[in-house]
Formats: C-alpha cells, sequence, structure tokens
C-alpha cells in the first residue's frame, strides 16, 4: 500500500495571503508528484506536477519537493475566494499509477 | 464538447442490480483509469488500461469490471450492487505531459447511490 498523508486539517486564510499545504509519501522511488485541484461536487482538476527536487512555479502556485524527506508542498501566493477548494496530492509509484492523499481544504476568506 | 465524458452523471440503483458506467475521450489518450471517491478516504483506483488489449487491477478491484471497447470508450460494471459501492466515480486519461511524463485528466465524474 502506497502512503500518502495530507494531514493538516482545514485550512483558513485570508484574501491575499500565502496558503501553503504539505504531502508526504511512502515510496521512495517515486519520480514524479501532482497536485490537483477539487471544488465541491466537481472532479479533480490537475494543477501542478513537479519531478525534481526544488521549487517549480506556475503562476501563483509554487510547489516544492524534497525526495530526501520525502515530502512535497504547494504554496499559493496571493489567495483569492476562487482557491476555496480542496487540494490533493497526487504521487505516481510506478507504471503511471497514482495514489492520492485524502486531501486538505482551503476556504479564503475575503 | 468536453474531452471526457461520463455517463450517466447520477444514478440510483437497488442492491443487486447490475449497472454499467461509461466513459468516452475525445482527447486520443492511450491510457484510461477508473476510480471511485469516498468521503474521508481519497481516491482510490479500481482498473486500468494502457490500451485495448491491456487491461490491469487497481488497488480496489473486488466486486467490480471493466470493458476496454475501444481507445476512446472504457467501461465499468458492477455485476451485483451492493450499498457500500455508494460513491463518487471517476474516469481519467492520461498522456505525456509538457515535461515527459504521464499526466492525468478527471472526467465529470458519476454519482452512484446503491439502497
Amino acid at each position: 500500500q502506497k502512503e500518502v498523508e495530507q494531514n493538516s486539517g482545514p485550512l483558513s486564510v485570508p484574501e491575499g495571503a500565502i496558503a501553503s499545504l504539505n504531502c508526504t509519501y511512502s515510496d521512495r522511488v517515486s519520480q514524479s508528484f501532482f497536485w490537483y485541484r477539487q471544488y465541491s461536487g466537481k472532479s479533480p482538476e490537475l494543477i501542478m506536477s513537479i519531478y525534481s527536487n526544488g521549487d517549480k512555479e506556475d503562476g501563483r502556485f509554487t510547489a516544492q519537493l524534497n525526495k530526501a524527506s520525502q515530502y512535497v508542498s504547494l504554496l499559493i501566493r496571493d489567495s483569492q475566494p476562487s482557491d476555496s477548494a480542496t487540494y490533493l496530492c497526487a504521487v505516481n509509484y510506478g507504471n503511471n499509477r497514482l495514489a492520492f492523499g485524502k486531501g486538505n481544504q482551503v476556504v479564503v476568506i475575503p | 464538447d468536453a474531452d471526457v465524458t461520463q455517463t450517466p452523471r447520477n444514478r440510483i440503483t437497488k442492491t443487486g442490480k447490475r449497472i454499467m458506467l461509461e466513459c468516452s475521450q475525445t482527447k486520443g489518450h492511450d491510457r484510461m483509469y477508473w476510480y471511485r471517491q469516498d468521503p474521508g478516504l481519497g481516491l482510490r483506483l479500481i482498473y486500468y488500461s494502457f490500451d485495448v488489449k491491456d487491461i490491469n487491477k487497481g488497488e480496489i478491484s473486488d466486486g467490480y469490471s471493466v470493458s476496454r471497447q475501444a481507445q476512446a470508450k472504457f467501461s465499468l460494471s458492477l455485476e451485483s450492487a451492493i450499498p457500500n459501492q455508494t460513491a463518487l466515480y471517476f474516469c481519467a486519461t492520461s498522456d505525456v505531459g509538457r515535461e515527459g511524463t504521464y499526466e492525468q485528466y478527471f472526467g465529470p465524474g458519476t454519482r452512484l447511490t446503491v439502497t
């Protein structure tokens, strides 16, 4: 069983602040990592992918990967009410199969 | 038109009934997947297929079967539905992304209730 942990409870952030989400994974050989955003009642939407250690920026999103410590994080800068959603961390554990964390709910307060 | 479609979008069925969920895609992707999502349990892989002749079980395949009728179509069947199969079901497809590894894209989902 490949474990992907997202342990933080719901995260409330004021509009314009930075939201920080963390994810740890158990499979040391995993090479690709993804963040999905899921609005209530909707399907997951891919927002970030990262494969190399370090930071990857795309607009207001930054993904950070540390393979030695087996964690991946997502930063959302200048948070907007439209960022209110559940964010899912996913890890490719081989053969393009993904293991998902249970998700972190983000609420952006205007 | 949506790239990945799922039918039906909502379904209520009774215990013991056979039900089929269908997925079609116009993305031209070879790889297709079926997941279920339950509150508190996250997304779990049921079956996946890399082409018409290649079908593989995921982590929770018991009670389910699949058919890959064509590159664009991947169906999930519940031969005899039971209440704990009540869940949100997603189909996904994947293709190589900009950085050379596969990325998965999800359909709109089917909400299934077994009474």
